[in-house]
């Protein structure tokens, strides 16, 4: 079984400040773990993602996110929030070895307050 | 390539009514998901599809729900007797084999039953 938990359906920062969203996962087998944002009304774009290489990874728009094994945790974050990155983010999970099933967590919408 | 395409994104019917949602992946890859998401929730995982094959179904997806995949390129995604529970956006999603390969998502189509 696999799952993600994301803590805070709602986050405010404010213009220039750091962005934490927060992620744990939970994966009978090693996880592919994604960061996917949504805008208003369109699909879900990919942010970045965690395939077993680089514990810290890099992604589009500034984000990064650190997968911590010990933690269990997936964390995105951007050192400075631009007023564009308001959005809802979604944290996902899928199993290691082909299986293609990617369970989301219920989302965190991103304020960026001016 | 533009990416995945959904058609309609729009679509309003009346409760007992039959919808049909086409989607046309990537055309390289071999793998098309579908996705149910509600206000405030992320996708929850409808079935999907390798090549033609529809390889894993959820258990949200009742029997008034129907998707195929005829050719291994586009898909189709029926709701019979559409009921007010059934109002949703319905995403589609494509990628190639392997696990940690990411979803592309289409922009989703939004089902309304009056």
């Amino acid at each position: 079984a696999q799952s993600v938990t994301q803590l805070g359906s709602h986050v405010s920062v404010s213009e220039g400040a750091l962005v934490l969203l927060r992620c744990n996962y939970s994966s009978s087998v090693p996880p592919y773990l994604f960061w996917y944002v949504q805008y208003p009304n369109q699909g879900l774009q990919l942010l970045l993602k965690y395939t077993s290489a680089a514990t810290l990874v890099k992604g589009i728009n500034g984000f990064e996110a650190e997968f911590k094994k010990s933690e269990t945790s997936f964390h995105l974050t951007k050192p400075s929030a631009h007023m564009s990155d308001a959005a809802e983010y979604f944290c996902a999970v899928n199993l290691s070895g082909g299986y293609q099933k990617v369970t989301f967590g219920i989302g965190t919408k991103l304020q960026v307050i001016p | 390539d533009t990416g995945v395409s959904q058609d309609p994104r729009h679509k309003i019917t009346k409760r007992g009514q039959n919808v049909t949602f086409r989607c046309d992946p990537i055309s390289e890859h071999n793998r098309l998901y579908w996705y149910r998401q509600t206000l405030g929730q992320g996708p929850e995982f409808l079935t999907y599809f390798q090549n033609e094959a529809q390889l894993e179904k959820s258990r949200l997806l009742s029997d008034r729900f129907s998707a195929e995949r005829p050719k291994g390129s586009f898909s189709t995604l029926e709701i019979q007797r559409t009921e007010q529970g059934d109002s949703a956006m319905y995403l589609c999603a494509s990628s190639s084999d392997g696990g940690k390969d990411e979803q592309y998502f289409g922009p989703g189509t939004r089902l309304t039953v009056t």
